[in-house]
């Protein structure tokens, strides 16, 4: 079945330690992937995408995630994070081919940032 | 980025009640929108696939009836939830597809007593 991975529910790390956060995805094809970060009670902000080409990807807030085809994982990372990073994120796929299009979100990360 | 907005952000209403929600893409045209409902510490569930003009798609279990929703223009979609009850208390998150990703409202905590 098709699905999107994230197998840490719970993530705590200390302020300027390195952050990595897991996905992996089954699909047959590349998808389209993701990652949105949630503060609590707000909605989702993008932080970075893949569509092709070169595989590490940056985003926004110091972010960025690295594409492997052989491992079917996009996985975030941060080199040093901050307390303000303390939030949800959340994987996410669009399949590339078909009609639906919509966005199918991995299960989610929570982040504890310890000062 | 481009914005989208949600409208109101929290409500609260008694059971039995009807509850709108707006969601407003604020610098783009949207002709397909989605609804989320999202429980404590869970991911964001798709409830529906709203496309301007015509009947919105709902995903499987989702009641039709009672989650009516409304696409009149590029610009809004409307979440209704009819005759609510308690168990219908969540976080409703609209999301309208842009040229490349999709983008994400604030959200509506909605809460029946």
């Amino acid at each position: 079945a098709q699905s999107v991975t994230q197998p840490d529910i719970h993530i705590t790390v200390s302020e300027g330690a390195s952050l990595e956060l897991r996905c992996n995805y089954s699909y047959g094809a590349t998808p389209y992937l993701f990652w949105y970060v949630q503060s609590p009670g707000q909605g989702l902000q993008l932080l970075l995408k893949y569509f092709s080409g070169d595989t590490l990807v940056q985003g926004i807030k110091g972010f960025e995630a690295e594409f492997k085809r052989s491992q079917s994982s996009f996985n975030l990372r941060k080199p040093s994070v901050h307390w303000s990073d303390a939030a949800e994120y959340f994987c996410a796929v669009v399949l590339t081919s078909g009609s639906a299009r919509q966005l199918t979100f991995g299960s989610g990360t929570q982040l504890t940032v310890l000062p | 980025g481009a914005v989208v907005s949600q409208h109101p952000s929290w409500v609260i209403c008694k059971s039995g009640t009807s509850v709108k929600i707006e969601c407003r893409s604020l610098d783009f045209q949207a002709t397909t929108m989605f609804w989320y409902r999202q429980f404590p510490k869970q991911s964001l569930m798709l409830m529906a696939t709203s496309n301007e003009g015509s009947k919105a798609t709902y995903e499987q279990g989702v009641e039709k009836d009672k989650f009516l929703i409304n696409h009149a223009s590029l610009t809004l979609s409307t979440l209704t939830v009819t005759s609510a009850h308690p168990e219908d208390s969540s976080f409703y998150i609209c999301s309208a597809r842009g040229p490349s990703v999709q983008y994400f409202g604030p959200g509506t905590r909605l809460l029946v007593l």
